[in-house]
Order: structure tokens, then sequence, then C-alpha cells
């Protein structure tokens, strides 16, 4: 059963801070990872995508992997009211099939 | 410009009854999925299609029946509606199928309610 673990929160950060979100995934063979950000009511958004170890960065955004520890995290700069969202990990299973493994999500509210 | 889009938006029904969802891409891209978001917001793959063609079915009952007339469409039936299946649908769609850029892009979403 190929898993991916998030906590779910909700992850209150004040407005300004850095927020961190983290991942882990059971399947040693996925090679691509994925930020969702889902607003309630609303449908998942792709946000950012990382297949690299290391660091992605893309404006406020930064997604970091760590295949040897099976962890992905993104993290948030200069956190915005309108950050507070869901934010969802996603994982294709390993092998080429196809479909996202998600995550629960994270709840994550900016206090202004 | 639209690039996934579902109908209907809303679906309110009586169980037994069956039902369907369509969905629609315009990105060009060549494989379409059904995701089910459940009450405690989990999402779920259902149906994954290549090029019209079933690739995946994640142990759904086979009361959902996934049907693609072609490449830029993907419809859900779903035969005798249970309590259950009361949940948001989603249709999604990538332009690879099992390369490691599998960015997929969603729709609105359905909102099923079974009574």
């Amino acid at each position: 059963q190929k898993e991916v673990e998030q906590n779910s929160g909700p992850l209150s950060v004040p407005e300004g801070a850095i927020a961190s979100l983290n991942c882990t995934y059971s399947d040693r063979g996925s090679q691509s990872f994925f930020w969702y950000r889902q607003y309630s009511g609303k449908s998942p958004e792709l946000i950012m995508s990382i297949y690299s170890n290391g660091d992605k960065e893309d404006g406020r955004f930064t997604a970091q992997l760590n295949k040897a520890s099976q962890y992905v995290s993104l993290l948030i700069r200069d956190s915005q009211p309108s950050d507070s969202a869901t934010y969802l990990c996603a994982v294709p299973p390993g092998g080429g099939a196809d479909g996202l493994t998600f995550g629960k999500g994270t709840h994550l509210i900016i206090q202004p | 410009d639209t690039a996934v889009s579902q109908t209907p938006k809303y679906l309110v029904t009586q169980m037994g009854n069956d039902k369907s969802i369509k969905c629609e891409q315009n990105l060009g891209h060549d494989t379409m999925y059904w995701y089910k978001q459940d009450s405690k917001k989990f999402l779920k793959i259902m149906f994954s299609y290549n090029n019209k063609e079933l690739i995946i079915n994640e142990t759904v009952p086979n009361r959902f029946s996934p049907k693609s007339p072609d490449k830029a469409h993907l419809n859900l039936h779903i035969n005798s509606l249970e309590l259950g299946d009361s949940a948001v649908y989603f249709c999604a769609s990538s332009l690879y199928r099992g390369l490691q850029n599998n960015e997929q892009f969603f729709g609105p979403g359905t909102r099923l309610t079974v009574l």
C-alpha cells in the first residue's frame, strides 16, 4: 500500500512568517512530487512540482526533496492571509502507473 | 478559457437512481482521471484513461463506469446510487502518462448528494 503522510493540522502561522509543511511517502520508486493548494469548496490547484533532491524555488514558495529520507516539504515565505488553505502533497506511484496518491492535507491558517 | 470543465456542478438525487457526470478538457492532454473527495476531504484516484483506453481502476465498485468518447472527454456514469457515493468528484487531465512530468490539472468538481 503506497502511502503519503501529512500532519493534518491546523497549522497556525502569523502573517509575514514562514510556513513549513511536511510530507513523507512510502514508495521509494517515486520520482515526481507535487504540492497542491485547495481552498474550501474549490478544486486542487498545482503550485509546485519537484523531481530532484534539493530545493526548488518559485516566488514565495520553496519545495524541498530528500529522496533518501522519503521526505518532501513546502516552505511559504512572507505568509499572507490568502495562503490560508489546505495543502495537499501528491506522489505518482512508482513504476509508471497513473493517478496521484494524495496525503490527507495540512490545513494552514495565516493569522493577520 | 476553461481548461478542465465538468457538468453539472451540483447533483442531488435519490438512492437507487442512475446519474452521469461529464468532463471536458481543452488542454490537448492525452490522459484523464476521475478522483473522489469524501466528506473528510481525502482525495483518491478512481480511474485513469489514456487516449480513450482505461489504464487503472482503483477498487471502485462496478456501479461506476467511465466512458471516454475521445481524448478530450471523460464521463462518469453511476448506477444504483448509494448514500456512500455522496462526495465531490473531480476530473483531472495531464499531458504525459507514466513519465516523470505527470502534472495534473483539476476541474472544478461535481458535488454529488445522494438522499
